[in-house]
């Protein structure tokens, strides 16, 4: 079973629109990160939010986390073609950083 | 911002051969990671490395796969010998410290066992 999910498997929108990926995950968590991988490169981390924190922004990236219904959101505002990408959350497991990755949500900038 | 490097970017080899894959990481990072993602696939786990020694591998890692970093160069995963199922992309991340910090992953490199 995975530990961490995004909820969609493709998205689409137009340049200037704004986007919301989903994830869920099934264990207490101390925290989660978001992940962008582009075509070609390997996974680079937009954001970490703490289990205490309810909300974190990078520029135009805003990620939530909701303890209780273990689920969280990466929204991009005014996207960009170069934010065409696939996006995945991920938990720790174990003790040693190991981390778990959902799927990924795939998602498309269209200008 | 920090990059970690991998090499080769492709391999292909025959089954039943070895390989090496390596991983230059981030230069005052302490852990280091290998992960693997079969196309269409999510990124796995495979093993971390910390202080000369693995601290923690899945089962994904087989008896067939080590890894090592000697005298501080190269982060190496060797698998040996190869199965058609080791095919994948396997990505090499390195960080600072564990838990809560940002892990740098490298671009991966594509491995085809034929």
């Amino acid at each position: 079973s995975q530990l961490a999910e995004e909820n969609l498997w493709a998205l689409s929108v137009h340049e200037g629109e704004s986007v919301t990926v989903n994830c869920s995950y099934k264990t207490s968590i101390t925290a989660l990160q978001w992940y962008r991988q582009k075509s070609g490169e390997g996974p680079a981390q937009l954001i970490l939010i703490r289990s205490n924190e309810r909300e974190k922004r990078n520029g135009r990236l805003r990620a939530t986390l909701d303890t209780s219904s273990q689920s969280s959101s990466l929204s991009i505002t005014a996207t960009r073609c170069e934010d065409t990408a696939v996006y995945f959350c991920a938990t720790p497991g174990g003790s040693n950083a190991k981390l778990t990755f959902g799927k990924g949500t795939k998602l498309s900038v269209k200008s | 911002g920090p990059k970690v490097l991998q090499i080769p970017s492709h391999q292909i080899i025959d089954m039943g051969q070895m390989v090496t894959l390596n991983c230059d990481p981030v230069s005052n990072h302490l852990y280091f990671y290998w992960y693997k993602q079969i196309l269409g696939q999510q990124m796995e786990f495979l093993v971390n490395f910390y202080n000369g020694k693995v601290m923690e591998k899945s089962k994904l890692f087989k008896d067939q796969f080590s890894v090592e970093r000697p005298d501080g160069s190269y982060f190496t995963l060797k698998i040996q010998p190869t199965a058609l199922e080791d095919s994948a992309v396997y990505f090499c991340a390195s960080s600072p410290r564990d838990w809560g910090y940002e892990q740098y992953f490298g671009p991966g490199t594509r491995l085809t066992v034929l």
